[in-house]
């Protein structure tokens, strides 16, 4: 079955330091993944997406990720922190079922950006 | 073009109480989902609507939890008698399409639970 594990609840990074939040998932089957955002007491928002083609996907704010089916990661990074960038940052992977898909979360991991 | 709108935006309540949470989706959005998120946990879906039929609602606690979407637009979500352990938030999102596409899912401000 298909999951994902985040490495780390909590980053703390410096404001213009390198961003880097780790994903590695578990899949059978070639894998459908996703970071989404989510500021305080706001939905969640998607930042990127990964579905087939190119390894590196870009997304909105700065951030990018790259699919390494040797490692089963997607890590997220973002080359410099900006303090607006304080959020939740959730990695899902799609499960395909007969006639529609599902999300499955991780369980996140809460980025601080100090000045 | 408007959001998902979701109301109320904070519940507290005692155990044992019923409570019920209302979506409104983007409109034309044929898909439409809930779910609930637990503090320090990710997002778990409780139920998914394509249309106004459910296509899935394998982990919702059908002995104390009920979903209906009207007419294939709003949805409402209700916990009846509430635990202590249904604290948390209640996430509304919908997409454009149905079926197994990779649509984005557009996300509500949610509403938070407290059960005491």
């Amino acid at each position: 079955a298909q999951s994902v594990t985040q490495l780390g609840s909590h980053v703390s990074v410096s404001e213009g330091a390198l961003v880097l939040l780790r994903c590695n998932y578990s899949s059978s089957v070639p894998p459908y993944l996703f970071w989404y955002v989510q500021y305080p007491n706001q939905g969640l928002q998607l930042l990127l997406k990964y579905t087939t083609g190119a390894t590196l996907v870009k997304g909105i704010n700065g951030f990018e990720a790259e699919f390494k089916k040797s490692e089963t990661s997607f890590h997220l990074t973002k080359p410099s922190a900006h303090m607006s960038d304080a959020a939740e940052y959730f990695c899902a992977v799609i499960l395909v079922r007969g006639g529609y898909n599902k999300l499955i979360f991780g369980a996140g991991t809460r980025l601080a950006v100090h000045p | 073009e408007a959001g998902v709108a979701q109301s109320p935006r904070y519940k507290i309540i005692e155990k044992r109480q019923s409570v019920a949470f209302w979506c409104n989706p983007i409109s034309g959005h044929a898909t439409l989902y809930w779910y609930q998120q637990i503090l320090g946990q990710g997002p778990k879906l409780l139920i998914q609507f394509q249309n106004n039929g459910v296509v899935d609602d394998s982990q919702l606690p059908k002995d104390r939890f009920s979903a209906e979407r009207l007419k294939g637009v709003d949805s409402t979500l209700k916990i009846q008698p509430a635990k202590l352990e249904d604290s948390a938030v209640y996430l509304c999102a919908s997409s454009r399409l149905a079926g197994v596409s990779l649509d984005t899912q557009y996300f509500g401000p949610g509403t938070r639970l407290t059960v005491l």
